[in-house]
């Protein structure tokens, strides 16, 4: 069973608002992913990381920012909160080339 | 990314059928995986290919990596009423980022 944890499951929040979703994982990967998905829709990578310390843009480009100061916290970050950011976050992680990844539950996000 | 073309777009399943489905792409993957999604969760990882005509099961699951590595299909033998849900397979190129097709839903045939 995967241990990778994102908080919170539902978000609501108003326009203009910063929020930080939170991904950690408890398997010592090095790999770590963020993934936006509209319901019912095809993943879309967003940002990536392989290790503390680096970060890279996927191929969606999305206003949120994300950082790896610790191997298993992978946080994403949205500095003004619009309507356009409603959507599924997914976070996964994987231990390293060629192995399977495991998502998280996911945070689904509503901006009013 | 490099874009993988899952068919079909949707299915409809009668509880005891076989049921098919593929992934397809212009590009050479190295590693094909196979998850299935419920409606507010996570994708979860049914199957993991790692070869060039690799076949594997899992029960009534089982998925095969094509010999040219553009391609893999996923088979449900005797369908039963929980496998409805959305699949998605997902392909790796390089060694950091999994693309994915846009998923079969499957549903049950009422």
């Amino acid at each position: 069973e995967a241990d990778i944890y994102q908080t919170p499951r539902y978000l609501v929040i108003g326009t203009g608002k910063k929020i930080t979703l939170e991904c950690s994982q408890t398997m010592g990967h090095d790999k770590m992913y963020w993934y936006q998905q509209d319901p019912g829709m095809e993943l879309h990578l967003i940002h990536y990381s392989y290790g503390v310390n680096s970060t890279e843009k996927g191929d969606l480009s999305s206003e949120s920012t994300v950082s790896r100061i610790r191997t298993e916290h992978f946080p994403l970050t949205l500095e003004s909160a619009r309507p356009s950011h409603t959507s599924q976050y997914l976070c996964a992680s994987r231990y390293r080339v060629n192995t399977e990844a495991f998502f998280g539950q996911g945070t689904r996000l509503t901006v009013v | 990314g490099q874009q993988l073309n899952q068919s079909p777009q949707s299915m409809f399943i009668q509880e005891g059928e076989d049921v098919s489905m593929n992934c397809t792409s212009s590009s050479i993957f190295n590693t094909w995986l196979w998850y299935k999604q419920d409606p507010g969760e996570g994708p979860v990882l049914l199957i993991a290919l790692y070869k060039a005509g690799e076949l594997t099961s899992n029960g009534r699951l089982t998925a095969q990596f094509g010999i040219t590595r553009k391609d893999s299909f996923l088979n449900i033998s005797a369908s039963i009423p929980s496998d409805v849900g959305i699949y998605f397979c997902a392909g790796q190129l390089t060694d950091y980022k999994l693309s994915f097709g846009a998923g079969t839903t499957v549903t049950v045939r009422a």
